[in-house]
Formats: structure tokens, sequence, C-alpha cells
């Protein structure tokens, strides 16, 4: 099993649909990272949480919201989803004491009709 | 706030020739550089990172990278490329301690052609 497991990994919605995009990981890593990816941008970052109870916006945070259900879980939901919310989009984890950079799961595609 | 710049959005070498994929940061305050890479329909896999030391950094499937902290660049090279090299490449900063939060470049389309 891969170690950040991201479901569904393609999902196509209509607008105003409220859509949650979940993520699960095996490291045993206490943060995690939701990013957006679109093609000549890099990634963006939306939310990251450094632990359950530690939750923060990153640079584009508008229109998504996030649960941190258990250290190993952590959810991005589009309340009303909108087409330019179409992305690929990213989970990310990383260890606070040991290791550095991120470990990502394969990604999310969403296409918002 | 560190921000990076990946100098090319794509790069087209033929087989068995040398890559030199190029970053550049801003930073205030020391940090630890990666080099990511993203084969289609996949996410990002850790190709190196330089975090102290040896200024030349030795990653995965034969690439390098050398920080030079004068011109802020940390430059990702490979002497001789495959056709499986296709894949888009990313750089990214974090400033040391304790946070280590990413900032990511914007890709650079490494094709490989035969």
């Amino acid at each position: 099993d891969a170690d950040v497991t991201q479901t569904p990994r393609n999902r196509i919605t209509k607008t105003g649909k409220r859509i949650m995009l979940e993520c699960s990981q095996t490291k045993g890593h206490d943060r995690m990272y939701w990013y957006r990816q679109d093609p000549g941008l890099g990634l963006q970052l939306i939310y990251y949480s450094f632990d359950v109870k530690d939750i923060n916006k990153g640079e584009i945070s508008d229109g998504y919201s996030v649960s941190r259900q258990a250290q190993a879980k952590f959810s991005l939901s589009l309340e009303s989803a909108i087409p330019n919310q179409t992305a690929l989009y990213f989970c990310a984890t990383s260890d606070s004491q040991r290791g550095y950079g991120y470990t990502f799961g394969s990604g999310t595609r969403l296409t918002v009709v | 706030a560190q921000s990076v710049t990946q100098l090319d959005s794509q790069v087209p070498v033929f087989e068995e020739a040398p890559v030199e994929l190029r970053c550049n940061y801003s930073s205030s305050v020391s940090v630890y550089l990666f080099w990511y890479v993203q084969y289609p329909n996949q996410g990002l896999q850790l190709l190196l990172k330089y975090l102290s030391g040896s200024t030349l950094v030795k990653g995965i499937n034969g690439f390098e990278a050398e920080f030079n902290k004068s011109q802020t660049s940390f430059h990702l090279r490979k002497p001789s490329v495959h056709i499986s090299d296709t894949a888009e490449y990313f750089c990214a900063v974090s400033e040391s301690g304790s946070a280590r939060q990413l900032t990511f470049g914007s890709g650079t389309q490494l094709t490989v052609l035969p």
C-alpha cells in the first residue's frame, strides 16, 4: 500500500456541488498539506496542518475547507465547486522531528463542469 | 518569505545529451533546497536535497545539483539523459529551522527526444 493515499483518483462534479477529497497516510508524520497544481503555476498551498488541532490557511484557501480527523487523515472540501477549481490536487506529509522534504500522494484529478 | 524561480518552463533535449535545469531562490535566511520529479499521472518524488555541507549533492537516477550561495542558485544536472527521464521537475526551498514548509517553483518540463 502507498504511504500516502488519496481518494478518489479522478472525479467529475457539477458546479455548485459539495465535494470532499480524502487523504490518509501510514508514514506516522505529524504534518499534512493540501496543494493544488495547475499547468505552468507549479504547486500552490491550500491548507496545512501541523497536528490535529493546528490547521492553517495557505496561499489559496478561499473556497476550500479542511478537516484533520486524526493524525493520519486530512480531508479537503470544496463547499460549492466552481469550474476554476478544476485542477490536480495533492496531499503531502512531513515529519517535524526527523527527515526533510515531503512525501506526496498520487493526486486527485478534479474536473468541475 | 522565500520564493523560487525556475527559469525554463520547457527543456527539450536529445537522448544521451547533458541537461541542466535552472533554479534560483530568494530568501533572507539560510535555506534547505530540494528537487522533485513528477512522472506522468504520478505524484512528486524527492530527487535530491541540500541541507548543509558539501555544495554538490547527488540524487537518484544519476542526477546531481550544486548549491551556489552567492548566486542563490541550485541547478540540476545530468551528464547523459534517457527517454525515461522525461518528466516535470520542481525546485523547492524552505527556510532552515523548525517550520520547514516548502515553497515550490513553477516546474520545468524535461522532454527527452530519441
